[in-house]
């Protein structure tokens, strides 16, 4: 069965620190990962999908297969990522899609 | 351009009574929609999805329902809530065969309390 494991419900990161956020996922096939963000007040949104292996607001996600891991990260925190991030997986353009337990991501000032 | 609309917002309701939250698309045709239920540690719980007219996969046993009567339309409904039914249900879509982006398109959400 597929699964999304986000281990941490909260993390605190000061303002110009590096971040990431922990994503795995059980799914024997070929999977197809994504990150969402919902910002305060806001809809939940895309933020990057595995596929298309680029950097959106200076983020980035490398799907590894070996460790079944999907990892946001970004190099310098800023305030305005303060946010619910989930993790989320499909097999390979199947309709079905599965989220994580979201982490929420609190930049200090 | 696509828009996507649930309502009610906000649904108080006592143990035992009968729900209906409703969906709809606009600006898309044959999209893929999807409920999904987000509760207090346990983040986007996968409900019911649907890839046509009166196509409904379920994900989750429970007493709860979906139904689409109409291309751009997704209800879910139950007949006798129960207070582990509250929370914030997301109606979302997606485009359909064909989509290479997977992407989904999330509606504002509609909070039920179960009393």
């Amino acid at each position: 069965a597929q699964r999304v494991t986000q281990p941490e419900k909260l993390l605190s990161v000061f303002k110009g620190a590096p971040v990431e956020l922990k994503c795995n996922y059980s799914y024997s096939g070929s999977p197809e990962l994504f990150w969402y963000v919902q910002y305060s007040r806001q809809r939940l949104q895309l933020l990057l999908r595995h596929i298309s292996r680029e950097s959106i607001k200076g983020f980035t996600a490398d799907l590894n297969k070996g460790e079944t891991s999907f990892h946001l990260k970004k190099p310098f925190a800023q305030e305005e990522d303060s946010a619910m991030y989930y993790c989320a997986l499909s097999k390979y353009r199947d309709d079905k899609i599965i989220f994580g337990k979201g982490t929420r991501l609190h930049i200090l000032p | 351009s696509q828009t996507i609309h649930q309502w009610p917002a906000t649904l108080v309701q006592p143990v035992g009574s009968p729900l209906s939250l409703e969906c709809t698309v606009e600006g898309t045709s044959n999209p893929n929609l999807y409920w999904y239920r987000q509760a207090a540690g346990r983040g986007l719980q996968l409900l019911f999805y649907s890839v046509g007219i009166g196509q409904i996969s379920s994900e989750v046993p429970q007493n709860l329902s979906a139904s689409r009567p109409q291309d751009r339309q997704f209800i879910l409904s139950s007949k006798k809530l129960l207070l582990s039914d509250s929370g914030f249900y997301l109606c979302a879509w997606k485009r359909g065969q064909g989509d290479h982006t997977g992407e989904l398109f999330f509606g504002e959400g509609s909070r039920l309390t179960v009393l």
